[in-house]
């Protein structure tokens, strides 16, 4: 079946370095969402790209989708505590329903 | 806005038992969808509803599990009997028209224990 894959599955950095993580899918997508889901809560929305190789910004927060519509990341520059958390991409692949990724967890040493 | 609500938020029931999941989406929102997560599998959609009816279901992991939405404020996902591979945390989510446009609002989720 279709499939998102997201690397790396866990992400430990020190506070203030840059973080990054990777979505890949084998076919195109018609767009891609990201979300972000702290421990113990939902997945909270935080962007939706369309348009290949679109790049959004959010604050520290970087997206972007490849120009095959292939793969997409997520930059965070100087983290903060309060970026702890998972990151999952979700991909859709021409139908109505998403495909979550592996989701890539990020951990903060302060 | 309340957001989406699911109840109950916690579920501790023992092999065989009958579980019901509810979802109220966020008034307005057209699409319901329904989402299990677990460590070894991640987030998993089951089924999505259109304006009450069921689009998608072929995530449904099979027979035990099922799904209605009889009107447009209330959804239940049913799980009869239960088994202990079904412990997980399913999450309602809706959204106000196709995800090809909008986003999903997911709720707080309901964590799920079958022994």
């Amino acid at each position: 079946g279709q499939q998102v894959m997201q690397i790396p599955q866990y992400q430990h950095v020190q506070e203030g370095e840059d973080f990054t993580t990777y979505c890949n899918s084998s076919t195109t997508l018609s767009n891609i969402q990201w979300y972000k889901q702290r421990p113990g809560g939902h997945p909270v929305f935080l962007i939706q790209l369309v348009k290949s190789g679109e790049v959004k910004k959010q604050k520290r927060l970087t997206f972007q989708f490849g120009e095959a519509k292939k793969n997409s990341s997520l930059h965070i520059t100087a983290t903060q505590t309060t970026d702890v958390g998972t990151y999952f991409c979700a991909g859709i692949f021409g139908n109505e329903k998403l495909t979550f990724g592996t989701g890539t967890r990020l951990t903060i040493i302060p | 806005d309340a957001g989406v609500i699911q109840s109950p938020r916690h579920e501790v029931t023992e092999m065989g038992q009958e579980v019901t999941l509810r979802c109220k989406p966020i008034s307005g929102h057209d699409y319901l969808f329904w989402y299990r997560q677990t460590m070894m599998r991640g987030l998993e959609l089951l089924i999505y509803f259109n304006n009450n009816v069921p689009i998608d279901d072929s995530g449904m992991p099979e027979d035990r599990f099922s799904a209605k939405m009889p009107n447009a404020s209330f959804s239940t996902l049913k799980i009869q009997p239960s088994e202990p591979r079904d412990s997980a945390v399913y999450f309602c989510a809706s959204s106000p028209g196709t995800l090809l446009i909008y986003e999903q609002y997911f709720g707080p989720g309901t964590r799920l224990t079958v022994t």
